[in-house]
């Protein structure tokens, strides 16, 4: 069974940084790209970082492009979210969630997010 | 950045009926788009890949169509565990962007 656990959320603030992690189980996790998606208070979702499963290819989120690392740890199964120069509206629960890849011929692959975790609560407040 | 936008915001329903939510994307996103059905405290739960694939363990009443830059998802007869919020998300291209989200409420 995949299972995905977060940690590392508190509170912070302003200006400071904060470091989660995803603890990953129940599949070969250097094979998966994994996600950072968040959720304001009583607002949607909003993607905010892939990392491949090699580790050699990251995206982000123009709203965190400068100062959020994303960063894995194939060997201990863990894949984790630096967040520096935080601000109020960084306050979100955070979740990983793992990108499972569909190949298109000729195009590549694509991949949705299968497996979510429970969630990580971020509060950037003074 | 691709913008994906569903309607309605909210939808009223009685158990039984039919919902039908709607996804635009503003280009192209070919069939790669997922819906997924968020409750209040849990984790997004996926639902639809591939604009119309369903994913494991997912009720056939649920139901995706579309390409390009036009989804739906249909809930054929709503269940009680059914009321809930429910994105849809363009995996075509950086940076991954979801809809606002549909609330499903009970009418």
């Amino acid at each position: 069974e995949v299972q995905l656990v977060e940690s590392g959320g508190g509170l912070a603030q302003p200006g400071g940084s904060l470091r989660l992690s995803c603890a990953a189980s129940g599949f070969t996790f250097s094979t998966y790209e994994m996600d950072w998606v968040r959720q304001a208070p009583g607002k949607g979702l909003e993607w905010v970082s892939d990392i491949s499963g090699s580790g050699n290819f990251i995206y982000y989120a123009d709203s965190v492009k400068g100062r959020f690392t994303t960063f894995r740890d194939n060997a201990k199964n863990l894949v984790f979210l630096q967040m520096n120069s935080l601000r109020a509206e960084d306050t979100a629960v955070y979740y990983c969630a793992r990108g499972f890849p569909v190949w298109i011929m000729g195009s590549g692959s694509y991949s949705h997010f299968d497996s979510w975790g429970q969630g990580t609560l971020v509060t950037v407040s003074s | 950045e691709i913008v994906t936008t569903q309607s309605p915001a909210t939808l009223s329903v009685s158990p039984g009926e039919r919902a039908t939510l709607s996804c635009r994307a503003s280009q192209s996103v070919r069939s790669n788009l997922a819906w997924y059905q968020q409750k209040p405290g849990q984790a997004p739960r996926l639902l639809i890949y591939g604009a119309s694939t369903r994913a494991t363990d997912v009720p056939a009443r649920f139901s995706g169509s579309g390409s390009g830059t036009e989804f739906t998802l249909t809930i054929s007869s709503l269940q009680s565990e059914d009321f809930a919020v429910y994105y849809c998300q363009q995996y075509n291209d950086w940076p991954r962007t979801f809809g606002q989200g549909t609330k499903v409420e009970m009418k």
